[in-house]
């Protein structure tokens, strides 16, 4: 089904160690997102790609970096986790940099001790 | 202020019944307006957009109030399967700065 697919599901991981969050798109959207959902906070930016080449700072962007591979992948790195950074996080595609419609993945749950 | 402020509820309703939640946001300069519906442990998935003139799909109906600065969604004839958390999201101009408020909780009960 065509659709936002983002990888891995679930992680944990210890303070300090590293990962990246993978996510694909298969809607042939310009732009891509990165939101974090926390308990009792709306979804907050992370970072965005209008385009492929092309990666900005959202509203919540220390403690990642992002790299926007091609038009379908756009993934998401903690470099050095911290316990803050535990919440579920989304990606999301756009179909243009004024896109209003997402289209979300299924969401990364991380936890770090 | 809140950007985009929902009553987080719960909203606990019989079947068949009829609800309302409002949004607020703060900036006037916001141009386009939705409703998403999240169901617990999923990601948010649109269930309509918000038009000037208000907007009906279904059971579902979509009002705007540019003056008093709020969205409304009235969801008529409550079915079980509507239990969720209804997203108001607010678009100021670019998608980079959709503004999320942090839901409204509804629970159909029989």
């Amino acid at each position: 089904n065509a659709g936002v697919t983002q990888t891995p599901k679930f992680q944990v991981l210890k303070t300090g160690q590293s990962m990246t969050l993978q996510c694909a798109q298969d809607m042939n959207h310009n732009s891509m997102y990165w939101y974090r959902q926390d308990p009792g906070m709306g979804l907050r930016l992370i970072y965005y790609s209008a385009s492929e080449g092309t990666t900005d700072k959202g509203e919540v962007p220390n403690g990642y970096n992002v790299s926007r591979l091609n038009k379908r992948e756009f993934s998401l790195r903690l470099e050095s986790a911290a316990p803050s950074q535990t919440s579920v996080y989304f990606c999301a595609s756009g179909t243009g940099a004024g896109a209003n419609v997402l289209t979300f993945g299924a969401g990364s749950r991380l936890t770090v001790l | 202020r809140k950007e985009v402020e929902q009553d987080p509820g719960p909203f606990n309703v019989p079947e068949g019944a009829t609800v309302a939640f409002n949004c607020t946001y703060s900036n006037s300069a916001s141009q386009s307006f939705f409703w998403y519906r999240q169901d617990c442990r999923k990601e948010p998935k649109l269930l309509m957009s918000v038009y000037s003139s208000g907007n009906e799909d279904g059971r579902f109906t979509a009002q705007l109030n540019r003056a008093s600065q709020y969205i409304s969604l009235l969801i008529r004839d409550s079915k079980l399967s509507d239990s969720a958390t209804y997203l108001c999201v607010v678009n100021p101009g670019t998608a980079s700065k959709l503004t999320f408020g942090t839901g409204t909780r509804l629970q159909v009960t029989l």
